[in-house]
């Protein structure tokens, strides 16, 4: 199975500041289509899982530009610019590229 | 506007069975793999089971291999997961998603808790 690996916040991130998430995987994620299959969700306290980001750095509809995607094969980053109140939750990196599709841990973001 | 509400859960004895549903609308169900994803209290996102679009191919986690079914009906717009010999650490909220680009959205989740 493929591991996914994310990084902690130093929580709290103060409010209009930015905030990057790490995530490693254990296996490339890179497929022979070009494509890397990295998605970025945020689950909100007491709401489930939104995607926020598809291929590593493909927006999903309605996500603020303010969430950016970015990495290589193995390791990838997740940046929130600018940090609101609405941003608090937990964030999860997720591979697509096999079965069993597996999750990072989860990283808790915090406001100041 | 998509919709997905799951419903079934529900407190179960070990060993026993459990059949969650998934109502879908606002999409062309039969156009979309569908996935079961689970949450266990105050952990982490865990997949449990994918169904392509059609129901022709179904793939699972180790852990659920032989005990869920995962199924759909496209007539009626319904997704399915038939639990059994249900274990305690099968104890979670379970989350019926619409497989797209990935896991595009996800339904509110319904509890199962498996405990005697």
């Amino acid at each position: 199975d493929i591991v996914m690996t994310q990084g902690a916040l130093p929580n709290p991130v103060p409010s209009g500041e930015s905030a990057s998430i790490t995530c490693q995987s254990s296996k490339s994620l890179l497929y022979s289509d070009g494509k890397t299959y990295l998605n970025w969700y945020l689950q909100r306290p007491g709401q489930s899982p939104q995607l926020l980001i598809y291929w590593m750095s493909t927006r999903a509809s309605g996500v603020s530009d303010r969430f950016s995607g970015s990495g290589s094969g193995t390791d990838f980053t997740l940046k929130i610019s600018r940090v609101e109140a609405e941003d608090v939750g937990v964030y999860y990196c997720q591979q697509f590229l096999e079965f069993p599709l597996t999750f990072g841990s989860g990283t808790k973001l915090e406001i100041k | 506007e998509v919709q997905l509400v799951e419903s079934g859960g529900g407190l179960v004895q070990p060993g026993r069975s459990l059949k969650l549903s998934c109502a879908a609308s606002g999409f062309t169900f039969s156009d979309y793999a569908m996935a079961w994803v689970r949450q266990a209290p105050k952990k982490g996102l865990e997949w449990v089971a994918t169904i392509i679009y059609d129901g022709s191919s179904t793939y699972y986690r180790d852990s659920v291999k032989g005990r869920f079914t995962i199924s759909r009906d496209n007539a009626k717009s319904t997704l399915y997961l038939q639990m059994d010999s249900l274990r305690s650490e099968d104890t979670a909220t379970y989350y019926c998603a619409i497989t797209g680009y990935a896991l595009d959205y996800w339904g509110q989740g319904v509890m199962v808790t498996v405990s005697s």
